[in-house]
């Protein structure tokens, strides 16, 4: 069963808008983390923000906000005022324990490409 | 330093041939990653190092084989591979093996012919 959903294969924002990037998650696990990445056409993978199981407020960084509904297992992801410069993919991410327990592993999402219109 | 850096940038290989790609990074890390991207795909977790030691293996084949011979080094040799492996291949690294987010290098594009 995939544990991470994006459902929005492409988005497109005109610059200076805000956009939210959708993500949903499946655990059974009480304790998980929630990144995201953006991923430009040059290949690297970007962190972009975390979010903890337990933490109470929604992670923001600069443009980006987390908006997390834990009841939901949603996590979308937020930017604000959008620039030329973040069309790009944006991965979705869940970090979990493996079977044992005693490593973790992150699994990606399908991604998101997001474009940017002048 | 607080980069991950991977070399070569581009690879082009033969099915006989053996080559070997390289991750290096210098921010501390003990928790370092093989990923594998298809087009249009997400990562797919290869191989966990922590603390120097593999602690994952997600059923790869041994055509693929990793080793870690210091803190800093992670490399990933390659023998006999196939058309299908043709991918970009990603190492990241983290502070600690079970939290903290990952930081990526730039990939490797490889193409076997």
């Amino acid at each position: 069963a995939q544990k991470i959903t994006q459902t929005q294969p492409g988005m497109f924002v005109q610059e200076k808008e805000a956009v939210t990037l959708d993500c949903t998650y499946d655990t059974s696990d009480p304790s998980y983390g929630l990144f995201w990445y953006k991923q430009p056409s040059s290949g690297e993978m970007i962190f972009l923000i975390y979010q903890g199981s337990y933490d109470q407020q929604n992670a923001t960084e600069g443009r980006y906000s987390l908006n997390f509904q834990k009841a939901r297992k949603s996590a979308n992801l937020v930017i604000s005022a959008s620039q030329l410069g973040d069309s790009a993919m944006y991965f979705c991410a869940m970090r979990e324990a493996n079977s044992g327990g005693s490593n973790y592993k992150l699994t990606f999402g399908k991604g998101t490409l997001l474009t940017v219109n002048p | 330093d607080t980069e991950v850096t991977q070399t070569p940038k581009h690879l082009v290989m033969g099915m006989t041939n053996k080559k070997s790609l390289k991750c290096e990074q210098h921010m501390g890390h003990r928790a370092m990653y093989w990923y594998k991207q298809k087009a249009k795909k997400p990562p797919e977790l290869m191989f966990v190092y922590s603390y120097e030691k593999l602690s994952i293996n997600e059923s790869v084949p041994s055509r693929f084989s990793p080793e870690c011979p210091n803190s800093s080094l992670l490399n990933l040799h390659l023998h006999a591979l196939q058309p299908e492996d043709s991918a970009l291949y990603l190492c990241a690294s983290s502070p600690h093996p079970n939290r903290d987010e990952q930081f990526f290098g730039p990939g490797t594009r490889l193409t076997v012919l």
